[in-house]
């Protein structure tokens, strides 16, 4: 399988806990995002890199939050001391760079419930 | 401001009907482009279509059809003759170019084809 994947794909934490999240991408794109989608909600933008450089970061992603791309392949997603509020899907995409904007190519995602 | 809306939260029709799924968009920018993404049961979105702010041709393929207006600020997805395999939850989505490398997302439409 050649798509973007995720692990773990369902997480149960307690408040508190720190839990990390990882993304493969498609090995030639050399954009990956991380998005959040809560129940009932379209996904929320959290941040994005190209090749290993973290470029954008939305207010959303709180101190709590860290994300890094070493060598410009997968992708980790940490959340430290997570709070119920943290519970959501978390998904991440990537893409090919310039000319394809918005163009994604989603995985199956990392749901995460705080318990 | 970035702001996609999709006024329709549930659409439930019978197999082979035809059923449109509305989105309007708010952007000051000129330049900037629309898509449709859709979320099957699995979780992973999926491309459907792109069209850039100048392009105003409307597109059609297979029991797929996008009304682009400017004019409204609208972007409508009509899927003909409906599948149960269409059943999903549907999301427009907007790409502006000067508001950095980031889908914004309307909160998405369940669509319910029933046999």
């Amino acid at each position: 399988d050649t798509g973007v994947s995720q692990d773990p794909r369902h997480k149960i934490t307690k408040r508190g806990q720190n839990v990390t999240f990882r993304c493969d991408p498609i090995s030639e794109h050399n954009r990956l995002y991380w998005y959040r989608q809560t129940l009932g909600q379209g996904p929320e933008f959290l941040t994005y890199f190209q090749n290993e450089a973290q470029l954008e970061k939305s207010r959303l992603l709180s101190d709590r939050f860290s994300a890094e791309r070493p060598k410009g392949s997968f992708s980790t997603l940490e959340i430290q001391r997570t709070e119920q509020g943290d519970s959501a899907m978390y998904l991440c995409a990537s893409s090919f760079g310039q000319g394809r904007y918005g163009e994604l190519f989603f995985g199956e995602g990392s749901r995460l419930t705080v318990l | 401001a970035q702001k996609v809306t999709q006024a329709q939260t549930e659409i439930s029709v019978v197999e082979k009907e035809d059923v449109t799924l509305d989105c309007v968009y708010e952007t000051r920018d000129t330049t900037y482009y629309l898509f449709w993404y859709k979320q099957p049961p699995s979780g992973e979105l999926v491309f459907l279509i792109r069209r850039n702010s100048f392009d105003e041709q409307n597109e059609i393929s297979g029991r797929y059809s996008w009304n682009f207006q400017k004019s409204t600020s609208s972007f409508n997805f009509t899927i003909t003759a409906s599948q149960v395999v269409d059943s999903a939850v549907y999301f427009c989505a907007l790409w502006v170019m000067e508001y950095g490398n980031k889908l914004v997302f309307g909160a998405g439409t369940i669509l319910r084809v029933k046999s």
